[in-house]
C-alpha cells in the first residue's frame, strides 16, 4: 500500500523560511515523479512543484518560482520542499503527491497533508 | 496556462440519485484529464484518469467521459461518502485544477 507522510508545516512569519518533508513507502520511490500540491480555501487546489524520478527535470508554478525549491533523496525515499520568502498567500495545506513515470501526469496517491500558516 | 472551469459550483442531489458534473478546458487537453474527490479534512483521492479510466479501487458508479475541451463525471447512484468536493485536473500542458464542484445533500 502506498503511504506518503508529510512533515515540517507550522506557523511562520512573512519573509521567513520553512522546509517540508515527505517520506514515501509501499512503492519503488525512485521510479516515479513526485509533486507538491497545495489547497487553500480561497484558491482551491494548486500544483506547486514537481520533480522527475531521477531529479533532473523540475517544474514550478509561477506563484512560487524563485522562492521554493523541490528536491528528493531516492536513497531515503524522501521528497522535500524548501520554501523561502514566504508570503501570506502561501498559507495552505501542502500535500505530497505521487505522480507517474512522466512528470506530466495526474496524482494517484496523496499524503494527509501538512498545514502551513504564514502570519505575523 | 490552461484554465479549467467546473460547473455547477454546487450540486444538490438526493442519496441514490444520479449526479453529473462538468469540466471545461480553455484549450484542448486531449484525454489528459483526471477527476478527484475530496472529503472534508482529507486529501483528494483519484477517481478517474485518462478522462474515462477508473483508478484502482474506485467503484463502477463513477464514470468519466469526454475529450478535447468538454468532460463529464457521472456518479450513477450517490452514496453517503460521495457528498464531497470534486475537482478536475488537466495534465496535457502543465497541471491545472478546476475550482471544484461541491456535491451536497438535497
Amino acid at each position: 500500500e502506498v503511504q506518503l507522510v508529510e512533515s515540517g508545516g507550522g506557523l511562520v512569519q512573512p519573509g521567513r523560511s520553512l522546509r517540508l518533508s515527505c517520506v514515501a513507502s509501499g512503492f519503488t520511490f525512485e521510479d516515479y515523479a513526485m509533486h507538491w500540491v497545495r489547497h487553500s480555501p480561497g484558491k482551491g487546489l494548486e500544483w506547486v512543484s514537481g520533480i522527475s524520478s531521477n531529479g533532473r527535470t523540475i517544474g514550478y508554478a509561477d506563484s512560487v518560482r524563485g522562492r521554493f525549491t523541490i528536491s528528493r533523496d531516492n536513497a531515503k525515499n524522501s521528497l522535500y520542499l524548501q520554501m523561502n520568502s514566504l508570503r501570506a498567500d502561501d498559507t495552505a495545506f501542502y500535500y505530497c503527491a505521487k505522480g507517474r513515470i512522466t512528470i506530466f501526469s495526474y496524482f494517484d496517491s496523496w499524503g494527509p497533508g501538512t498545514r502551513v500558516t504564514v502570519s505575523s | 496556462e490552461i484554465v479549467m472551469t467546473q460547473s455547477p459550483a454546487t450540486l444538490s442531489v438526493s442519496p441514490g440519485e444520479r449526479a453529473t458534473l462538468s469540466c471545461r478546458a480553455s484549450q484542448s487537453v486531449s484525454v489528459n484529464l483526471a477527476w478527484y474527490r475530496q472529503k472534508p479534512g482529507q486529501a483528494p483521492r483519484l477517481l478517474i484518469f485518462g478522462a474515462s479510466s477508473r483508478a484502482t479501487g474506485i467503484p463502477a458508479r463513477f464514470s468519466g467521459s469526454g475529450s478535447g475541451t468538454e468532460f463529464t463525471l457521472t456518479i450513477s447512484s450517490l452514496q453517503a461518502e460521495d457528498f464531497a468536493l470534486y475537482y478536475c485536473q488537466q495534465y496535457n500542458n502543465g497541471r491545472t485544477f478546476g475550482q471544484g464542484t461541491k456535491v451536497e445533500i438535497k
